[in-house]
């Protein structure tokens, strides 16, 4: 059964410093992985998505990295903004899934204070 | 971006009521919808997929009684949760994939979440 971790749970950094969040996954049979933000008390905003051939992707000040053999994909952010504080999740969907089912990490909280 | 809006986004209520969450695709064809469900500071986890037209499938654990899912059309799925209780009390998120793109998208778009909270 697919696991997904994500490390550190919470983070906090001043503003300006760039922000690395983890994510682990058990079995490396994926299709794609996906990040995504949520504020409070909201729905997700997909912010990038990798497919399992593709080694990263970029967006602006985000960009994400994948390593499927290992099971690890990293999202760094760029000069991190106040704006930027939200709950980050990643989420696989296993290569053989054709609904396209979602396994979902714990999210990594991120503040960054100005 | 494709947009997929979810109503109502708090509701309220007695115990013992029904609850009805929708979701709906607005400017795609979402063969495939996902009911989840997610408790504060905790993840998302699937409660269960809907397809147009057929019955949905639910994850281990979840009373597919207590959760009634339709997906009547190809930008309409709803969740139903019967007799609600207390501790149905939770955010409810639902996704719809866009598959009927040319070529095909296959990214799930999610709707911004209903709050449900049972008195």
């Amino acid at each position: 059964k697919q696991e997904v971790t994500q490390i550190p749970a919470a983070l906090s950094v001043p503003e300006g410093e760039n922000l690395v969040l983890n994510c682990s996954f058990t079995d490396s049979a994926i299709y794609n992985l996906q990040w995504f933000r949520q504020d409070p008390g909201k729905g997700l905003t997909s912010l990038l998505l990798i497919q399992s051939s593709q080694r990263e992707q970029t967006s602006g000040r985000l960009n994400a990295s994948l390593d499927k053999s290992s099971g690890r994909s990293t999202l760094y952010i760029a000069a991190s903004q106040p704006g930027d504080s939200a709950t980050y999740l990643c989420a696989v969907r296993h290569a053989t899934d054709s609904w396209g089912k979602l396994q979902f990490g714990a999210g990594t909280q991120v503040v960054v204070t100005p | 971006g494709a947009v997929v809006s979810q109503h109502p986004s708090r509701v309220i209520c007695k115990s013992g009521t029904s609850v009805k969450i929708e979701c709906r695709s607005l400017d795609f064809q979402a063969t495939t919808m996902f009911w989840y469900r997610q408790f504060p500071k905790q993840s998302l986890m699937l409660m269960a997929t809907s397809n147009e037209g057929s019955k949905a499938t639910y994850e281990q654990g979840v009373e597919k009684d207590k959760f009634l899912i339709n997906h009547a059309s190809l930008t309409l799925s709803t969740l139903t949760v019967t007799s609600a209780h207390p501790e149905d009390s939770s955010f409810y998120i639902c996704s719809a994939r866009d598959w009927t793109s040319s070529p095909p998208k296959n990214i799930q778009y999610f709707g911004a979440g209903t709050r449900l909270s049972v008195l």
